[in-house]
């Protein structure tokens, strides 16, 4: 069976400082893989997505960037974080051939910039 | 371009009482539909979806969704709720065809009060 995880579950960081999050997945290959942000009450905002390896593409225009060094790897990152980047940032992956793209999420990071 | 819209932010109920979430979406093709359940500080969940046949989807926990095609909805329904069922619930629109994202709406905050 396929499980994504996500590391770590919380996160504090001061302004100014990076950010990397990681997100992996297992039992499946060639998935489409996903990076949201949740911020308080506004929802879910798809951040970036991936239909392969070094593909990426941005949705919302911001300090955050992501990468896919390998098939089930993504990770986001930030050089200098801010305080609007707090929030719950989700992973999610699909199935690359599928015609509906269901979306199977990940756990969740909590990151805090204070 | 697709959207989706929940029309409400926050819903109440006593437990046991029935429940209706309701979701509209807009898009000019054919979609598949989503409803995805996110408790406290975890990821989203799948609760059901509809891809093709019966405009009654039943799914997870009790829960069961209709699509109608020509008010362009597929709102939520469970006929008695726990205290368990306190969440927020994401309707989400897929247009298919290889798209990869889906389109989520805001999200509807059900508090079950005892």
């Amino acid at each position: 069976s396929q499980t994504i995880h996500q590391w770590p579950a919380t996160l504090v960081q001061p302004v100014g400082s990076p950010l990397s999050l990681e997100c992996t997945v297992e039992g499946t290959s060639n998935p489409n893989l996903y990076w949201y942000r949740q911020a308080a009450g506004r929802g879910l905002q798809l951040l970036f997505y991936s239909v392969g390896i070094g593909q990426i593409s941005s949705e919302v225009p911001q300090n955050l960037s992501a990468s896919r060094p390998q098939d089930r790897q993504f990770i986001l990152s930030s050089k200098k974080l801010l305080l609007s980047d707090s929030g719950f940032y989700l992973c999610a992956w699909s199935v690359r051939t599928s015609s509906y793209n269901e979306q199977f999420f990940g756990p969740g990071t909590r990151l805090t910039v204070l | 371009a697709q959207s989706v819209t929940q029309l409400d932010s926050q819903v109440p109920v006593f437990e046991e009482a029935p429940v209706e979430l309701r979701c509209n979406y807009s898009s000019s093709v054919s979609v598949y539909l989503f409803w995805y359940v996110q408790y406290p500080n975890q990821g989203l969940q799948l609760l059901l979806k509809y891809l093709s046949g019966s405009t009654l989807v039943k799914g997870i926990n009790g829960f069961e969704a209709e699509f109608n095609k020509s008010q362009t909805s597929f709102h939520l329904r469970k006929p008695s709720v726990h205290i368990s069922d306190t969440a927020e619930y994401f309707c989400a629109v897929s247009q298919g065809g290889g798209s990869e994202k889906l389109v989520f709406g805001k999200g509807t905050k059900l508090t079950v009060n005892p």
